[in-house]
């Protein structure tokens, strides 16, 4: 049992340059959500996905896309990256049921924009 | 709108003393209050959350929470640190009308000194 998963764990774009991020969990959650965290400012949602087949926008989603491609798997992409969005990416995931229910994260995407 | 604060970057505590870590929170209608912890190049783990009930609540690793009302607080604690408790903490709020959406802190450092 792996739990998050995210792919890579790090990388290094020019500005304009376009990736994805991949995120999967071996947990059978519902939820999916993608973070961002900077210094000085803890975490920062961009994207989630309350169930399959839904996507929504979180407090900082310019600039990025996502992508829930089945039950386990949500993506995030970057289409021209930028310095600003040099940050280190968590995706995080929790169970279906009420929502409180805590989020298990994953181990991070350390990314740099030149 | 929801917000945490968590007014200390750092604290420092000698191993053995007890650990505090400082937590308010401004939310609609009742909150979900959640601590996490993020060792160093990691994912963030969950110690335990607040849903309703008692207001003292018990985690993982010995750590403990209470939950203030009428002070809107919510502070992390330990009573005897441990060097392997020096680590980042985070507080993390959600409103009932915010499905998911964590609100997080800025985060503290706790460092503890053998």
């Amino acid at each position: 049992n792996a739990g998050v998963t995210q792919t890579p764990k790090f990388q290094v774009l020019k500005t304009g340059q376009s990736m994805t991020l991949q995120c999967a969990q071996d947990m059978n959650h519902n939820s999916m959500y993608w973070y961002r965290q900077d210094p000085g400012m803890g975490l920062r949602l961009i994207y989630y996905s309350a169930s399959e087949g839904t996507t929504d926008k979180g407090e900082v989603p310019n600039g990025y896309n996502v992508s829930r491609l089945n039950k386990r798997e949500f993506s995030l992409r970057l289409e021209s990256a930028a310095p600003s969005q040099t940050s280190v990416y968590f995706c995080a995931s929790s169970r279906q049921g009420p929502t409180y229910n805590e989020q298990f994260f994953g181990p991070g995407t350390r990314l740099t924009v030149l | 709108a929801q917000s945490v604060a968590q007014p200390e970057d750092q604290v420092n505590v000698a191993e053995g003393n007890p650990l505090t870590v400082k937590c308010t929170y401004s939310v609609s209608g009742n909150p979900y209050l959640f601590w996490y912890v993020q060792y160093p190049n990691r994912g963030l783990q969950f110690l335990l959350k607040y849903i309703t009930g008692d207001n003292l609540v018990k985690g993982s690793y010995g750590f403990e929470a209470e939950f203030n009302k009428s002070q809107t607080s919510f502070h992390l604690k330990k009573p005897s640190a441990l060097v392997s408790d020096s680590a980042l903490y985070f507080c993390a709020v959600l409103g009932t009308d915010s499905w998911g959406k964590l609100q997080f802190g800025a985060g503290t450092q706790v460092v503890v000194t053998p």
